[in-house]
């Protein structure tokens, strides 16, 4: 299986910040990697697949960038509504597995 | 949009089959995305893939879970089904069903995805 190690595990930051997570495959996956945006209770929601395409309606100050088996989410202003865990996925092959998570929290 | 929303228990015994349904709401399950997945979060951890199933019938599992597994579809209920047996506290979780699109060159994502129900697997 090909393992997803995000970093940091978690981080504070504060509104308007400059914030970027890290994903590292543990072997090449091209550019099959998407980032998911998770709040307390609620599922996941697809922010960028591909490594760097944004999904329908999310928000311009989200982007990916990378490929091979170094990945980069950046949230170039933090808002409110970002304080959230976000996590890595690969789909270059099965199984397709996660990172175990970075949570954003409040400065 | 499309809307999806699992069913099911939410306590099971030890050794017995977790029984989860996934309704497709507000579209065709035979739509553009390629196929239907099952992911599982326990408490304070990360996501786990379980498996997928395209509207054939066709499936592909998680290894980790070995036979224990059944991912199957029922096009004309527009639904999709997840069975589990043998459980363990160990699969005591949230279950999520999720739509996964994808295009040529750009692999496949989770792109729609229901509330998620918990499971608790407890005598």
């Amino acid at each position: 299986d090909i393992q997803m190690t995000q970093s940091p595990p978690s981080l504070s930051a504060s509104v308007g910040d400059r914030v970027s997570i890290t994903c590292r495959a543990s072997q090449s996956i091209s550019n099959h990697l998407n980032w998911y945006q998770q709040k307390p209770g609620k599922a996941p929601k697809l922010l960028i697949y591909a490594a760097s395409n944004l999904h329908s309606g999310v928000p311009s100050r989200f982007s990916g960038s990378g490929s091979g088996t170094d990945f980069t989410l950046t949230i170039s202003s933090l808002q409110p509504e970002d304080f959230a865990s976000y996590s890595c996925q690969h789909s270059y092959n099965t199984p397709w597995t996660f990172g175990q998570g970075t949570r954003v929290e409040i400065k | 949009q499309v809307q999806l929303q699992e069913s099911g228990p939410g306590l099971v015994k030890p050794s017995q089959t977790l029984s989860l349904t996934c309704s497709v709401s507000n579209d065709s399950i035979n739509s553009r995305f390629y196929h239907w997945s099952w992911i599982r979060q326990p408490a304070g951890k990360g996501l786990e893939w379980i498996g997928r199933i395209y509207t054939s019938g066709n499936t592909n599992y998680n290894p980790s879970l070995g036979s224990r597994v059944t991912i199957s579809v029922d096009t004309s209920k527009k639904q999709f089904s997840l069975k589990l047996s043998s459980v363990t506290a160990a699969d005591t979780a949230i279950y999520y069903c999720t739509g996964v699109g994808g295009q040529l060159g750009y692999g496949y994502y989770f792109e729609t995805w229901g509330q998620g129900t918990l499971v608790t697997v407890s005598s």
